[in-house]
Formats: structure tokens, sequence, C-alpha cells
């Protein structure tokens, strides 16, 4: 069964606006880790924000939040006022407490950002 | 920025030749990993290795080996490679278990 799931394959948002990615997870673990990745056209890896299981509020980022809904299993990125920059491939990926040398990452979604 | 640098960034061999490719890094991080990205797949973690001498396999460690013999480098070797393994290979590093892992800037290898 996929662990981590990425639903949209591709979403456009409109400069300014906000956006919100989704990511659901799979574990029966109580302790673990949610991550964001985004990797631009030029092919890199950047960390974004890091939302712990235990963690009473969301995270948040600048201009990223993390909508952390552990009864859903949901960790949805959230970018306001979104940029031309923010146009890349957005990954999440977890981390499980028994396991916890090793991420596992969701599948991406491609986000477009247009004037 | 972990400062992770890999060596080559491109490479097209043939089928059936051995392949290494190298990370390295700056910040004395512990822990370091080999990913490789493919359409549809997101990254898939090759191994990875929490110390000097000390790696585990991970998701698709199958035709891949590894080594660490510093706490800087860690060695990804394709022992024969073959088509499937033409993909995008990802060295990260995270100086504790569980923490978030920074990236290097991947290589391109084309295996024809």
């Amino acid at each position: 069964a996929q662990k981590i799931t990425q639903t949209q394959p591709g979403m456009f948002v409109q400069e300014k606006e906000a956006v919100t990615l989704d990511c659901t997870y799979d574990t029966s673990d109580p302790s673990y880790g949610l991550f964001w990745y985004k990797q631009p056209s030029s092919g890199e890896m950047i960390f974004l924000i890091y939302q712990g299981s235990y963690d009473q509020q969301n995270a948040t980022e600048g201009r990223y939040s993390l909508n952390f809904q552990k009864a859903r299993k949901s960790a949805n990125l959230v970018i306001s006022a979104s940029q031309l920059g923010d146009s890349a491939m957005y990954f999440c990926a977890m981390r499980e407490a028994y396991n916890t040398d090793k991420l596992i990452f969701g599948t991406g979604t491609r986000l477009q950002v247009f004037p | 920025d972990a400062g992770i640098t890999q060596s080559p960034r491109h490479k097209v061999t043939e089928t059936g030749t051995p392949v290494t490719l190298r990370c390295h890094q700056t910040e004395n991080h512990r822990y370091m990993y080999w990913y490789r990205q493919d359409p549809g797949h997101g990254l898939r973690l090759i191994h990875y290795s929490y110390g000097v001498k000390d790696t585990d396999k991970g998701e698709v460690s199958d035709g891949y080996s590894v080594s660490r013999s510093k706490t800087e480098d860690f060695l990804l070797t394709l022992e024969s490679a073959t088509s499937s393994q033409t993909s995008v290979y990802f060295c990260a590093t995270s100086g504790q278990g569980g923490g978030e892992q920074y990236f290097g800037p991947g290589t391109r290898l084309t295996v024809t």
C-alpha cells in the first residue's frame, strides 16, 4: 500500500493567489514526521517545511504552511501569495519512528503559477 | 545548504559496464543516502549510511552497492549497469536520523 499519496499530478494557480497541495499518508506508528520538498526545473531538491506528529500547532515557514489533520492523515502544503518562482514539483515525504533513518516520498505534484 | 557535491553530474555508459557515483559533503553529517528519481515514482531510497562503514539497504537496492570509508564520502556502485538503471541519482545527508535531509544536485545517468 502507498504510504504517501499525492493525488494531484498537476496544479495551476494565478500569481498572488493561495494554493493547497494535497498529501495523505498511511502509518500505524504514533510517532512520525512529515516533510515537504520543492524541486524546481533546475533539478535540486529544496527542503521547505517539517511537521512532527506530536506538534500541537501547524508548521509555518514564511509563505509555506502545513495544514496537518491527524485524524484524516493528511498534511497539505499551503502556499500563500504564489509567485512565479513557486512553479516547481513538490514532494511530500514521511519518516516513521520505527525506521527513523528513512524518508518515504510521494510521487509529487507539479505546480504552475501563471501571471 | 549542506555543501553536498556529486560527481559526475552527467554520465552515459554502456550496458554491462561498472559505474561509480560519488557524493561528497562538507557538513560532517552522520547520515548519507542515495536515491533514484524516475517519472511516476518520486524518489526511492537505494542505500543509506548511518556512519563510516555502516550501511543498509533501501527500497530498491538490487544491482547497487555502496561504500563509506570516510564521513564525507559516500560511493554508489552499479556493478554491471543495465538500461533499467537509467535515472537521476540524488545523494542526501542528514545531521540526525529522521531529520530533514539536504540534497546534492543530482547525477543524470544514461545506460545505453
